[in-house]
C-alpha cells in the first residue's frame, strides 16, 4: 500500500487560512469516509484532530475542519495561530489496515 | 483520563528479537481495537499493526508481516508487539494507539509517548 500524497510544507500568516491536501486512490481515500488527520509537535506523540473526514474530537478547536472530494481529502485551518505550527499527517482506512500520508510541515510566518 | 505507556524499547542487533508492551488505563481496554504505529528518525508515520478488541482479528503492514506479532492481554490491560528478525530499517519510535472503535476501522484516538527501538550491529 503506497503512502498518501501530501505537500511537504505549507505556510501562512497569523489569522489566515491554509489547506493541506491528501491525495490517495479509489482504493483508499476514495473508497472510505474514514480519513483522519493528526497533529504532531517535534518529539511529541501525534494527536487526533479530525476523524471520519469531517468530525472533530472533543476539545479540538473548531478552526480545524476536514473535507473530501473523490480521492483527495483536505484539512483546513482557519484563523491561523502560532501554536498551529506543527507537522500534520492524513491517514486513510484501507481494507483492514491504515495508510498514512508523508506529512506536511506547517509554518506560521 | 486515557493513558498509554509503552516500554521494552532499546538497542538490539539485526536478526534478534524484542517485545514491546503498552500499558493502558483510563478506559475499558477490552472494548477497543489497538494499533502500533512507528516513526523512523526524521521520517513520517507508518502504520504497523492492529488487533481487534478481543484479539480475534489481527492485521499487519506488509513490511512487518511474518516477523511481527501483535497480541493483547485484556486481563492485564496490556498490548504487545513481538518483533522478530529485526532489521536496520525497523529502527523507529514505536507508538501504541487506541482505536475509536472495537475493531480495526476507527481512527487512532489516543497515542502513547512512544518507545525507541534501535537496530544496529
Amino acid at each position: 500500500q503506497s503512502a498518501l500524497t501530501q505537500p511537504a510544507s505549507v505556510s501562512g500568516s497569523p489569522g489566515q487560512s491554509i489547506t493541506i491536501s491528501c491525495t490517495g486512490t479509489s482504493s483508499d481515500v476514495g473508497s472510505y469516509n474514514l480519513v483522519s488527520w493528526y497533529q504532531q509537535y517535534p518529539g511529541k506523540a501525534p494527536k487526533l484532530m479530525i476523524y471520519e473526514v469531517t468530525k472533530r474530537p472533543s476539545g479540538v478547536s473548531n478552526r480545524f475542519s476536514g473535507s473530501k472530494s473523490g480521492n483527495t481529502a483536505s484539512l483546513t485551518i482557519s484563523g491561523l495561530q502560532a501554536e498551529d505550527e506543527a507537522d500534520y499527517y492524513c491517514c486513510s482506512h484501507v481494507v483492514s489496515s491504515k495508510v498514512f500520508g508523508g506529512g506536511t510541515k506547517l509554518t506560521v510566518l | 483520563q486515557v493513558q498509554l505507556v509503552e516500554s521494552g524499547g532499546g538497542g538490539v542487533q539485526p536478526g534478534r528479537s524484542l517485545r514491546l508492551s503498552c500499558a493502558a488505563s483510563g478506559f475499558t481496554f477490552s472494548s477497543y481495537g489497538m494499533h502500533w504505529v512507528r516513526q523512523a528518525p526524521g521520517k513520517g508515520l507508518e502504520w504497523v499493526a492492529v488487533i481487534s478488541y478481543d484479539g480475534s482479528n489481527k492485521y499487519y503492514a506488509d513490511s512487518v508481516k511474518g516477523r511481527f506479532t501483535i497480541s493483547r492481554d485484556n486481563s492485564k490491560n496490556t498490548l504487545y508487539l513481538q518483533m522478530n528478525s529485526l532489521r536496520d530499517e525497523d529502527t523507529a519510535v514505536y507508538y501504541c494507539a487506541k482505536g475509536r472503535t472495537y475493531d480495526y476501522v476507527g481512527a487512532l484516538e489516543y497515542w502513547g509517548q512512544g518507545t525507541l527501538v534501535t537496530v544496529s550491529s
